[in-house]
This record gives C-alpha cells, structure tokens and sequence, in this order.
C-alpha cells in the first residue's frame, strides 16, 4: 500500500527549532519530488516547498515565507523526507503535510494524514 | 492573497450541477502549466481529485470534471451529491515565483 506518514510536531516556543519527517513506503521514493504543503487552523493549502529527485539534481523550492528559515532534504535509502523549521514564529502554527509528486507541475497524488505543529509561548 | 484566485463558496442542491472557477495569470495557468484539483473533506488530508487539467486519478467518479481554457481553470461537478460537500482547491506552478501554487479554496455546500 502507498503511504505517507508525517512525524515530529508538537508544541514549540516562537524562535526554536522543529524537524518534521515524512516517511514513505509503498513505492519507490527516490523517484518522487517531495512537497511540504500546511494549513493553518481555519485556512486554506499553503505549499511551503518541495525536493526534487536525485534524478534532477536533488534541488529544493520554497515558499517566500519560509525561505532562509525552513530547510528540506531527503533521505532515498530510508524513504524519508525532512523539514527542518528554525526560527519559528506563530504564523508557521499549522497542519503539515508531505505530499508526493512524480515531477514538479505535476499534481500531488499522494497524501500522509499530517502533523500537527504549534508555535506558541 | 492567494496567486490563483477561487470564489469562497458556491452551492447547489443535490443532483444539480455546479462549477468552480480557479483564475490565474500569464506566469502560471496561461504559461501553460497544468491545473490540478483536491477535494478536503472535514477533518481530513486533501486528496487529488483532477490532475493535469482534466484527468481523474483511479477511483474518483466521473461526475467530477475539470477544464482550462486562456489563463483560467474549472472544476465541474453533476449529479451534487451530500458527501460532496468539501472544500477544494485549485493548483498550479508559477513560473515566476518557481513555486507550487494553490487557490483560495471554495467551500461547497449541497443544500
């Protein structure tokens, strides 16, 4: 069975860190690009950023509102995807999820239940 | 404010036939980069529904269709069924920004 299963959140104070991981099983990851997507509690889809494969370079996107703060990266043999969020503020508050694409443009087809991350004092 | 623009909600009695508009710019629909679409039921992980402008993943009925015509985008939905009522979304990348973009979301309510 395809699956995602996103791991790691949890209540956080505004300007720590949080490291988000995506686990995959099911088919081949390495051959995926790995998007994070969050909602905020009430709002809509947020993309945050995406990793492509290995196959095209392994390079990473992100949303404005990440960039510089947020980091992502993969690891094939594992099957996992990471999100690394330093210097949170409570605007990041939101559902995150990882879904998968077979290239960028593409559509997400693939989605994990999410994890919940909470930035508050 | 969303790059790809959606109506917030829309409604329609069951059986009747709705649409949702997702409006974009030259830098992502009009570039020509595809149009996908997600259905959000409550309480649960948006799953696709439309992929590459007008294709239905395995399983998902075919009273769902979508279409792209210029720097626009639409999901159709016949037939309006209770268990429709969702939130869906609209999205695209932007070649501009070099991101994944989404709509606003529209909520559909089935009276």
């Amino acid at each position: 069975e395809v699956q995602l299963v996103e791991s790691g959140g949890g209540l956080v104070q505004p300007g720590r860190s949080l490291r988000l991981s995506c686990t995959a099983s099911g088919f081949t990851f390495g051959d995926y690009v790995m998007s994070w997507v969050r909602q905020a509690p009430g709002k809509g889809l947020e993309w945050v950023g995406f990793i492509r494969s290995k196959a095209y370079g392994g390079t990473t996107e992100y949303a404005a509102s990440v960039k510089g703060r947020f980091t992502i990266s993969r690891d094939d043999s594992k099957s996992i995807a990471y999100l690394q969020m330093n210097s949170l503020k409570t605007e990041d508050t939101a559902v995150y999820y990882c879904p998968r694409q077979l290239f960028t443009t593409g559509g997400m087809d693939v989605w994990g239940q999410g994890t919940t991350v909470t930035v508050s004092s | 404010q969303s790059v790809l623009t959606q109506p917030p909600s829309v409604s329609g009695a069951p059986g009747q036939r709705v649409t949702i508009s997702c409006t974009g710019s030259s830098s992502n629909i009009g570039a020509g980069y595809d149009v996908h679409w997600y259905q959000q039921l409550p309480g649960t992980a948006p799953k696709l529904l439309i992929y590459g402008n007008s294709n239905r993943p395995s399983g998902v009925p075919d009273r769902f269709s979508g279409s792209k015509s210029g720097t626009s985008a639409s999901l159709a939905i016949t037939g309006l069924q209770a268990e429709d009522e969702a939130d869906y979304y609209c999205q695209s990348y932007d070649s501009s920004l070099s991101t994944e973009v989404f709509g606003g979301g529209t909520k559909l309510s089935v009276l």
